[in-house]
């Protein structure tokens, strides 16, 4: 059964501590992306991937950080850095970047300050 | 700047009746055009798509239409249904070798029974 894979679903973060957010895909998608929602917006891009080993920022990328070391992985760090960091992350994946596929999304990670 | 925009926060339709959630865009670069309907605390899921070559598509009691000149797209759901209650994003996307969307803030709609 394909799909993309977030955890954990709940993570707290103390003040001044890294927490690493998890994406797993077996759809075998080329793409992969972060999306942050906060109440009464919409999605917003922090980091995009179309290909492995190569990634790029999205619109608010300032504290986070990622890797993709393999296709089926994209994992998020939110810094310390990241001042506002409480929020729902969500992961996707579509086929490959230019495509004009959907994309398609975890459940998200619910981020919340100790 | 926000380049798509759902005006409309709330919509509160008669179950049986049409449920029309509207999304104007700013960038004239956008050429796809996508809905996506969403649970709380789940991601959200992909209902239709529509490319900017095309000003209506159709899947089942989805119809997307697409209005270039106004920089306007709707979503008509027909006949609505309980399940159909859920949150709606628009999402656009330029043809620039990526897929970057960028979203509206969402429609919560509510199907009355």
């Amino acid at each position: 059964d394909g799909g993309i894979t977030q955890s954990p679903k709940y993570l707290f973060r103390k003040e001044g501590q890294n927490v690493t957010l998890s994406c797993e895909q077996n759809l075998n998608h080329d793409a992969m992306y972060w999306y942050r929602q906060d109440p009464g917006q919409g999605l917003r891009l922090i980091y995009y991937s179309q290909i492995v080993n190569d990634f790029q920022k999205g619109d608010i990328a300032e504290g986070y950080s990622v890797s993709r070391e393999k296709k089926e992985s994209f994992p998020l760090t939110v810094t310390s850095a990241q001042k506002n960091p409480t929020a729902f992350y969500l992961c996707a994946s579509s086929i490959r970047g230019g495509s004009n596929q959907p994309q398609h999304f975890g459940d998200g990670t619910r981020l919340s300050i100790l | 700047d926000q380049q798509v925009k759902q005006n409309s926060p709330s919509l509160s339709v008669q179950e049986g009746r049409i449920s029309i959630l509207n999304c104007d865009y700013t960038n004239s670069m956008f050429d796809y055009f996508l809905w996506y309907k969403k649970y709380p605390a789940e991601g959200p899921t992909f209902l239709i798509s529509i490319s900017s070559i095309k000003d209506k598509n159709e899947d089942g009691r989805f119809t997307v239409f697409l209005n270039k000149s106004a920089k306007h797209l709707s979503l008509h759901i027909v006949p609505s249904q309980p399940g159909d209650s859920a949150v709606y994003f628009c999402a656009a996307s330029e043809f620039r070798g990526n897929e970057k969307l960028t979203f509206g803030t969402g429609t919560r709609l509510t199907i009355i029974p």
